[in-house]
């Protein structure tokens, strides 16, 4: 059984590009959720997809933004991006709502140069 | 707010030896999940072992093992028998019943010496 897996694993952007993370969920796994990764900040909660509905949501700025589609594989986006958003960015899934088991992706290095 | 809290930010410890991570946290939930993940130099987070708040009985996963003392809102990790492969990132996490919203603690660096 496949693990969650995101892709690019890389990428490299400049100061005031957009960027889309896409990650695809263990199969049968709606919950998706994405995590942001830093060494001052350490690992916050993004927000939470679960049947296309974002249900959660951290305590990021509007520039950060998801979506989930039918077959729950999941994207987030950052727009207009800044030198701090440089991070590893793990996407993680879990089977619903009432199994808390929840498992990573491998992550997204995004670099902004 | 829930917060989780990893006072040792680095342990290290004998090849075959015992060790233990400390974690605690505050809630005022009374349903809620406890995780232990690892992550690797390649930084993928591995689930190492995880407690539901309702469980008495302490989890167990092989030479992984939990004290999870609810009334004083602690979950520490002991590792026995460690293994160079042990090495890693070790991140403790709360989830409340419902929520797939992890909230980590700060990592505990541990390195096994040979």
């Amino acid at each position: 059984k496949a693990g969650v897996t995101q892709t690019p694993r890389y990428l490299i952007k400049t100061r005031g590009q957009q960027v889309t993370l896409s990650c695809s969920p263990i199969s049968g796994h709606r919950s998706v959720s994405w995590y942001q990764q830093t060494p001052g900040q350490g690992l916050q909660f993004l927000f939470e997809y679960f049947s296309e509905t974002q249900r959660n949501k951290g305590n990021f700025p509007g520039r950060f933004s998801g979506r989930q589609f039918s077959n729950s594989r999941s994207e987030m986006n950052v727009s207009t991006l800044e030198l701090g958003d440089s991070a590893l960015y793990l996407c993680a899934s879990s089977l619903d709502s009432s199994f808390n088991t929840i498992y990573f992706g491998e992550g997204s290095w995004l670099t902004v140069v | 707010a829930q917060t989780v809290t990893q006072s040792q930010p680095e342990m290290s410890v004998q090849e075959a030896e015992t060790v233990t991570l400390s974690c605690t946290y505050d809630t005022s939930e009374s349903d809620y999940y406890l995780f232990w993940y690892k992550q690797p130099p390649s930084r993928q987070m591995i689930l190492v072992i995880r407690q539901e708040a309702y469980k008495q009985q302490n989890a167990t996963e092989n030479r992984f093992s939990v004290n999870f003392q609810k009334a004083a809102k602690s979950f520490s990790l002991k590792i026995s028998d460690s293994q160079l492969g042990d090495a890693a990132m070790y991140f403790c996490a709360y989830t409340i019943q419902g929520a797939q919203k992890l909230v980590f603690g700060q990592g505990t660096r541990l390195t096994i010496n040979p």
